[in-house]
């Protein structure tokens, strides 16, 4: 149990157009949906948390404007990239926590690679 | 802000011996601090928690440890194989109902057959 799965795994684009990336609780109901980022050799960088039906909170140095996150269900949250640009090529990963789960355990996607030409 | 380090970036040990990792932190006191393993290309997968208030757990092969006075925690990994090499990351949150986990660099470990 307590699987989450990313969507698209890869995804390449051009400078300009803009991406979405779904994250999905498979098996169970997740109050809250975390995004993180990764860039190589560096350790993970949360960017926003989103509960379902509420606005997302934003880390500090993280556009709101320019990483648009909805959490529309329990199960499904989505991160939207816009006006990707090669900068914001990294590796995003999703992760959610369990409505009726332990203390702050995260069970976390296997990511998106996003690579902006 | 917290600062979370872990010993070294890249560790190699041979295969049948215990490999130690080590994650140090400050400006923070957790609540509870977390082990993961993340392979490359891959999502983080979740190996251990551990409380303040705990000083040492335990999961098959692997054993985690707690001082908070140091401000430390130990990740150990006994009759190690080369199909524990990956890169580990310790976590640390606060007390239920803040979010956050904040991750440290990670130590990549490599198991010499």
């Amino acid at each position: 149990g307590a699987v989450v799965s990313q969507h698209p795994s890869r995804v390449i684009c051009k400078s300009g157009t803009s991406v979405k990336i779904e994250c999905r609780s498979l098996d169970f109901q997740a109050t809250t949906m975390f995004w993180y980022r990764q860039f190589p050799k560096q350790s993970l960088m949360l960017m926003a948390t989103s509960n379902e039906g509420s606005k997302a909170t934003y880390e500090q140095g993280v556009e709101k404007d320019k990483f648009l996150i909805n959490h529309a269900s329990l199960t499904l949250s989505t991160l939207t990239v816009t006006s990707a640009h090669p900068e914001d090529s990294s590796f995003y990963i999703c992760s959610a926590r369990r409505l009726a789960g332990g203390p702050d355990e995260q069970f976390f996607g296997p990511g998106t690679r996003l690579t902006v030409l | 802000s917290q600062k979370i380090e872990q010993n070294s970036e890249a560790l190699n040990i041979q295969e049948g011996k215990t490999a130690t990792l080590t994650c140090n932190y400050t400006n923070y006191s957790p609540a509870y601090l977390q082990w993961y393993r993340q392979d490359p290309g891959r999502g983080p997968v979740f190996l251990l928690l551990i409380r303040e208030n705990e000083k040492e757990k335990r999961k098959e092969r692997l054993k985690v440890t707690f001082d908070t006075t140091l401000k430390q925690s130990l990740f150990h990994i006994t009759a190690s194989q080369p199909a524990d090499s990956a890169t580990y990351l310790c976590a640390l949150s606060g007390k239920t109902g803040a979010n956050n986990l904040f991750f440290g660099t990670g130590t990549r470990l490599t198991v010499i057959p």
